[in-house]
């Protein structure tokens, strides 16, 4: 059974630009998660998704949204992008709900110059 | 919220030593992981223990969920055990897994 992907692996975009990032879940898999990580805050929750409904959001402002599909991908959108929203992004799928066990995807690794 | 802290931070080995990371928790946990973060950022399933004790090869793992923590033994460490080790946990009513600071690790050969 093929893992979690996510596209692009690395992107370089500009400050003031928009980014779109995307999730495919393991197949079956209907919770998908996301969060940031960066050297000074660490793995940070961004928002949960499960059956096309964002269920939590973490502490992030407005300029971070994401969507999920029928077929439970999801993606996740950052508009005008600062300099301090270099991170990796990793999404994570589980099969049911969030109560059940997480797993990765390798991330995307955004620059923002 | 909850707090979840890693100890110790930094931890380095000779090749063929054992360790013990722990993990505390502030809350009553649902869910409970352990991962190892590689170098190229990806974060491997170690244990899904929100209680009890599980092992798989050279590693396992015990959380007591009553006392609030969960420990990872990592036996007869080799190179490739280098990199961070991240506990996560969710509690009841939330959507989310609260991540630990992480445990860096380096083996020396």
């Amino acid at each position: 059974k093929a893992g979690v992907t996510q596209t692009p692996r690395y992107l370089i975009k500009t400050r003031g630009q928009q980014v779109t990032l995307s999730c495919s879940p393991i197949s079956g898999h209907r919770s998908v998660s996301w969060y940031q990580q960066t050297p000074g805050q660490g793995l940070q929750f961004l928002f949960e998704y499960f059956s096309e409904t964002q269920r939590n959001k973490g502490n992030f402002p407005g300029r971070f949204s994401g969507r999920q599909f029928s077929n439970s991908r999801s993606e996740m959108n950052v508009s005008t992008l600062e300099l301090g929203d270099s991170a990796l992004y990793l999404c994570a799928s589980s099969l049911v709900e969030l109560y059940n066990e997480q797993f990765f995807g390798p991330g995307t690794r955004l620059t923002v110059l | 919220g909850i707090q979840v802290e890693q100890s110790p931070p930094d931890l380095i080995l000779q090749e063929g030593a054992n360790s013990t990371l722990r993990c505390n928790f502030s809350d009553s946990v649902n869910n409970l992981q352990w991962f190892h973060q590689n170098p190229w950022g990806q974060l491997i399933n170690l244990f899904y223990i929100p209680s009890g004790t599980k092992q798989n090869g050279r590693l396992s793992a015990t959380t007591v969920a009553t006392e609030r923590y969960s420990l990872l033994y990592i036996s007869s460490s080799q190179t490739t055990d280098s990199g961070v080790y991240f506990c996560a946990v969710t509690t009841s009513g939330t959507y989310k897994y609260i991540f630990g600071t992480g445990t860096r690790l380096k083996v020396l050969a």
